[in-house]
Order: structure tokens, then C-alpha cells, then sequence
């Protein structure tokens, strides 16, 4: 079964204080890792779509990494507006269809 | 360009009734996705239609159904409302099968009371 694992739960940060998002995964299999941010009340805007280890996209403030066990979301020197739940997802070349396995989550505060 | 349309926003039902949330894809997508959010759970696959027809279900019970139409609209339908049914519910189209442009509405909250 296809597992996706994000870390930390919440990540305050104080404006222009860099960090990085980490998410596990366990796939048989993996055709893409998905990375979207979802503001309150809001269904979840995507990000970025990562294929295979050693892939890098950046948008902005944001990067993000894939290796063979985890992807990683750096923010540099984030802005409040940064403020959001990040959601890590994948998807199997397994599994039929669009299906995608969600993590958790990172809420992530940035503090003027 | 229009985006992914769920009606309606909010909903309040009552333990024991039924419930049909609507889905409208983006023009042209075929592939429309169901999800699940609550806080303890956080975003769980429903299932997904395909032209018409479910290519992929998760694991939850049968009160919980789905159809597509010939214009790629869905609906999803839940029976004997129970309390934890209570949540977000999402849906994301996309033109095709390998997740490119996968585009999520801003959902239906659905409280069971």
C-alpha cells in the first residue's frame, strides 16, 4: 500500500527565515510526487509534479527535490502570504487511473 | 478560463438522509476525482470516473457512489448520512490518466447533524 509520511505538522517561521518541508514516501512504483498548497477553506492549488530522483523545480521562493524515499520543499526567505497548509502526494504507476495518495500536511505560519 | 465548479458550497443534513454533490470539470477534462478531507483522516481518494466509467475506488463503504455524465459532469452521492461523514469534500479533474493537470475545485462542506 502506497504511503505518504510529511514532516513537521506545523512550521512556524518568522519572515525571510528559511526552512525545508520533507515528505516520505512508499510507493510500488512512483509515476510523479505532487506538491500543492491548500489555503483555508480552499480546495488544494497545485504546485509542482516531480518524475524521477534527481529532479529540482522551482516557482518563486519555493523548490522542490525528489529523491528515491523523499521529496523536499524549500522556502527562501519566505513572506506571510507563504502562509499555508503544503500537501505531498503520489502516485503509483500501480494504481488505475489518477488515484493519489495524500500525506498529511505541513501548516506552515510565517510571521511578519 | 473556468475552473473546477462544485455545488453547492456548504451543506447542513441530518443523520439518516441522503446527500448529491455536483461536480463540473474544466472544459475538455475527462477525468473527474473524488476525495475526503477531515482534520484526523486528511485527504482520502473516493474514486474516479473516466468517461463515463469508474476506473478506481477507494476503501470506503457502499452509501458512498458516484456517476459521470456525457459531459464529463459528476455527481457523488451519499447514503444514511452518519456524523463522521462530516468533511471537505473535494474534486480534481484532469485531461487524462498521468495526473498532469490535475485541478481541484474549492470543495463542498458537508456537516451531518
Amino acid at each position: 500500500e502506497d504511503q505518504v509520511t510529511q514532516s513537521p505538522e506545523a512550521l512556524r517561521l518568522q519572515e525571510g527565515e528559511s526552512s525545508s518541508l520533507n515528505c516520505s514516501y512508499t510507493v510500488s512504483g512512483l509515476r510523479g510526487l505532487f506538491w500543492y498548497r491548500q489555503d483555508p477553506g480552499k480546495g488544494p492549488e497545485f504546485l509542482f509534479t516531480l518524475y524521477s530522483a534527481g529532479e529540482e523545480k522551482e516557482k518563486e521562493r519555493l523548490k522542490a527535490t525528489l529523491t528515491k524515499k523523499e521529496s523536499f520543499l524549500h522556502i527562501t526567505a519566505p513572506k506571510p502570504e507563504d502562509s499555508a497548509t503544503y500537501l505531498c502526494a503520489v502516485q503509483s504507476v500501480k494504481a488505475a487511473g489518477n488515484k493519489l495518495t495524500f500525506g498529511g500536511g505541513t501548516r506552515v505560519l510565517v510571521k511578519p | 478560463k473556468a475552473g473546477v465548479t462544485q455545488t453547492p458550497r456548504y451543506l447542513i443534513k441530518t443523520r439518516g438522509q441522503q446527500v448529491t454533490l455536483s461536480c463540473s470539470p474544466i472544459s475538455g477534462h475527462r477525468s473527474v476525482s473524488w476525495y475526503q478531507q477531515t482534520p484526523g483522516q486528511g485527504l482520502q481518494f473516493l474514486f474516479e470516473y473516466f468517461s463515463e466509467t469508474q476506473r478506481n475506488k477507494g476503501n470506503f463503504p457502499g452509501r458512498f457512489s458516484g456517476r459521470q455524465f456525457s459531459n464529463s459532469r459528476s455527481e457523488m452521492n451519499v447514503s444514511t448520512l452518519e456524523l463522521g461523514d462530516s468533511a471537505l469534500y473535494l474534486c480534481a479533474s484532469s485531461p487524462g490518466w498521468d495526473g498532469y493537470g490535475y485541478t481541484f475545485g474549492s470543495g463542498t462542506r458537508l456537516t451531518v447533524v
